[in-house]
C-alpha cells in the first residue's frame, strides 16, 4: 500500500481569497502524480499530470508544482470563486507500476461567497 | 462526447441482497478499473481489467466480484452486500502504455446504500 496523504482534510475559503494545500506521496520510484477535481455529483476530471521535479503546471486561475525529492505537491487556488467549490484528489503513480494510481483522501474545498 | 456512465447512481439494496453495478464507456479504452471510496477516505482500488484479464487486488474481499463481457462494459457485483458495504463505486478507464498522460478517466460514480 502506498502511503499518499492529503493536508489539510477540509477547507473554508472566502470568495476572492486564494488558497493551497498539500499532496505527499513516497519520494523514491516516482514515476507521476495526477491531480484531479470532483464536484459533487459529477465525475471526478484530471487538472494535472505532473512529472518532472520542480514541474509547474497551470490551468486558469488553479497551479501545481511538485517536488519530486522531497515527496510532495502543491495545488493553489488563485482568487477563489464558488465553481471551484470541489475535492480535489492527487494520485500517485510509481515507475514499477504501468498505470495503477494510489490516490489521496482529497482536499474538500468550500467557496463562501 | 466519449464519456464513462455509471448505472445506476444511486442504488439501495438490503443485507445479503446480491446488487449489480454497471459500467460502460465510449473511450474504447483498454482498462477498466472498479473502486470503493468511503466518505472521507481515499479511493480504494477493488480490481482492474487489462483487456480481458481481471487483476484483483489483494485486499478486496471475495464478496466483490466483476465481469466485464466486451470492452465497452463491466459490471461490478456485490453477492451479499453486508452494512460495511455501503459506499460510493467508481469506475475509470484508460489506455495502457507508459506514456506520461496516463490519466484515468472517471464515472460519476454508484452510490450504494446497505439497509
Amino acid at each position: 500500500i502506498l502511503n499518499v496523504e492529503q493536508s489539510p482534510q477540509s477547507l473554508h475559503v472566502q470568495e476572492g481569497d486564494s488558497t493551497n494545500f498539500t499532496c505527499s506521496f513516497p519520494s523514491s520510484n516516482f514515476y507521476a502524480l495526477h491531480w484531479y477535481r470532483w464536484e459533487t455529483a459529477k465525475s471526478p476530471e484530471a487538472l494535472f499530470v505532473m512529472t518532472l521535479n520542480g514541474d509547474e503546471k497551470k490551468k486558469g486561475r488553479i497551479s501545481a508544482t511538485l517536488n519530486t525529492k522531497e515527496g510532495y505537491s502543491y495545488l493553489y487556488i488563485k482568487g477563489s470563486q464558488p465553481e471551484d467549490s470541489a475535492t480535489y484528489l492527487c494520485a500517485f503513480r510509481p515507475r514499477s507500476n504501468d498505470y495503477k494510481l494510489s490516490f489521496g483522501a482529497g482536499t474538500t474545498v468550500t467557496v463562501r461567497a | 462526447d466519449a464519456m464513462v456512465i455509471q448505472n445506476p447512481r444511486y442504488q439501495v439494496t438490503q443485507f445479503g441482497k446480491p446488487v449489480t453495478l454497471s459500467c460502460s464507456q465510449t473511450l474504447n479504452h483498454n482498462v477498466m478499473y472498479w473502486y470503493q471510496q468511503k466518505s472521507s477516505q481515499a479511493p480504494k482500488l477493488l480490481f482492474h481489467y487489462y483487456d480481458k484479464d481481471f487483476n484483483n487486488e489483494a485486499d478486496t474481499p471475495d464478496n466483490f466480484q466483476s465481469r466485464r463481457p466486451n470492452t465497452s462494459f463491466c459490471f461490478l457485483d456485490i453477492r451479499s452486500p453486508g452494512l460495511g458495504d455501503a459506499a460510493m463505486y467508481l469506475c475509470a478507464t484508460s489506455r495502457a502504455g507508459r506514456e506520461v498522460a496516463h490519466e484515468q478517466f472517471f464515472g460519476p460514480g454508484t452510490r450504494l446504500t446497505v439497509l
